[in-house]
Parts: structure tokens; C-alpha cells; sequence
């Protein structure tokens, strides 16, 4: 079974500062891939970034770095030069094929961030 | 944005009643999701739809069922509300099948069941 563990129920970071949110995962697939997505106040899901299980590299999207571990089972989420607007609910999580093509989502209990001005 | 509208946005109903929760799609992506969030356990999958009048069960599929007549709409129905289906269910659409591939999340219903 498909497990993922977000321990950092809520975090403060100084702004401009960098901060990472914590994601561990567990599965017995082979190939699976990895996503943050973020949730600010006003509740919709936001997608920050990928990361497959079989890329050499690590994922990136402008501020947003993945630290993808494989051989420990982690997948951090890197907030460089944090904003005011990254003060949100951050969720991990981890795909999984189903029989039918379609891809479920794992997600783990997320990470309130919180920047200080 | 990814064209997607749940509605209703709130709804308020009473123990026993059946509700139905309407997800709209203007993508024409094949595949449709439900999930439901909850404090404490993030967001688990309820059905999903892998196209016209294709449908399956997720993880916590028990109390609820799915229909989807058509490529745009995909319905989730509480037969019987119950106190323990209070939460926010998210409508989620894909385009393919495919680890990496995206899912665009609507903007979520409150439900509470009273």
C-alpha cells in the first residue's frame, strides 16, 4: 500500500528566507512519481511540481525544488527566497496507476507554511 | 486555468437525505476524480471515471456512488447523507493516463451534514 508522511504539521519561515517541507513515501511500486501541490486559504489545489521516481535529476520549477531521495524515500519540497503569497497548506503526494490508466493520488496530511514578513 | 466548476461551492443538508455534487469539465480530459478532504488525513479518493459511463471505486467509496453520462459532467450522489460525510470534496480531471500526468482540482464543496 501507497503511504506518504508529511511529520511538519506547521512551519515558519522569515521572508526571503528558504525554507523545505519534509516528505517521506511508502510503496512497492516500481515506478511512481511524486507531486507538491499547494492550497492557500481561498481552498483550491495548486500543482508546484513533479518528480518521477526514475529521473536522474531533481525537479524544478522557478523557486521550487524537489530533493528527491530515492534510497530514502524522500521527496522535500525547497521554497527559496520565501513570499507573503507562499503562506498556504502544502500537500505531498505520490501516483499510482490504476488498472484502467487513470492515476490515483496519495496524499499525506500536508504542512501549514507560514511567512513571517 | 484548467475549465473546471463544482457546484454547488456549499451546501448544508440534513441526516438521511440524498445529495448529489455536480462536476463540470470544459477540457474534454478523459479522466475524473472525487475526493474527499478531511483534517488529518489529506485528500483520499473516492471514485473515479476513465470515461463515458466508466467508473470505479477509490479508497473510501462506501456511502457514495458515481455517474457520468457525459464526457463533461461527472456526478457524485450521497444516497443517504450521513455526519460522517461532512468534508470538502474536490473534483480532480486528467488529460491521459501516466505517472506524471497533472491533475487540475476544481474549487472544492463544503458539505456539512446536520
Amino acid at each position: 500500500a501507497q503511504k506518504i508522511t508529511q511529520t511538519q504539521p506547521g512551519m515558519f519561515v522569515q521572508e526571503k528566507e528558504a525554507v523545505t517541507l519534509d516528505c517521506t513515501y511508502d510503496t512497492s511500486d516500481p515506478s511512481y512519481g511524486l507531486f507538491w501541490y499547494k492550497q492557500p486559504s481561498s481552498g483550491e489545489m495548486i500543482f508546484l511540481i513533479y518528480q518521477g521516481s526514475y529521473d536522474q535529476q531533481n525537479a524544478t520549477e522557478g523557486r521550487y525544488s524537489l530533493n528527491f531521495q530515492k534510497a530514502r524515500k524522500s521527496a522535500n519540497l525547497v521554497i527559496s527566497a520565501s513570499q507573503l503569497g507562499d503562506s498556504a497548506m502544502y500537500f505531498c503526494a505520490m501516483s499510482s496507476l490504476i488498472q484502467t490508466g487513470a492515476n490515483n493520488l496519495f496524499f499525506g496530511t500536508g504542512t501549514r507554511l507560514t511567512v513571517i514578513p | 486555468d484548467a475549465g473546471i466548476t463544482q457546484s454547488p461551492r456549499h451546501k448544508v443538508t440534513e441526516t438521511g437525505t440524498p445529495v448529489t455534487l455536480r462536476c463540470h469539465q470544459t477540457e474534454n480530459h478523459r479522466y475524473m476524480y472525487w475526493y474527499r478532504q478531511d483534517p488529518g488525513h489529506g485528500l483520499r479518493l473516492i471514485h473515479y471515471s476513465y470515461g463515458v459511463k466508466d467508473t470505479d471505486k477509490g479508497e473510501v467509496s462506501d456511502g457514495y456512488s458515481v455517474s457520468r453520462s457525459k464526457t463533461e459532467d461527472f456526478l457524485l450522489t450521497l444516497e443517504s447523507a450521513t455526519s460522517s460525510q461532512t468534508s470538502v470534496y474536490f473534483c480532480a480531471i486528467s488529460e491521459s493516463q501516466g505517472l506524471g500526468t497533472e491533475a487540475f482540482f476544481g474549487q472544492g464543496t463544503r458539505l456539512t451534514v446536520v
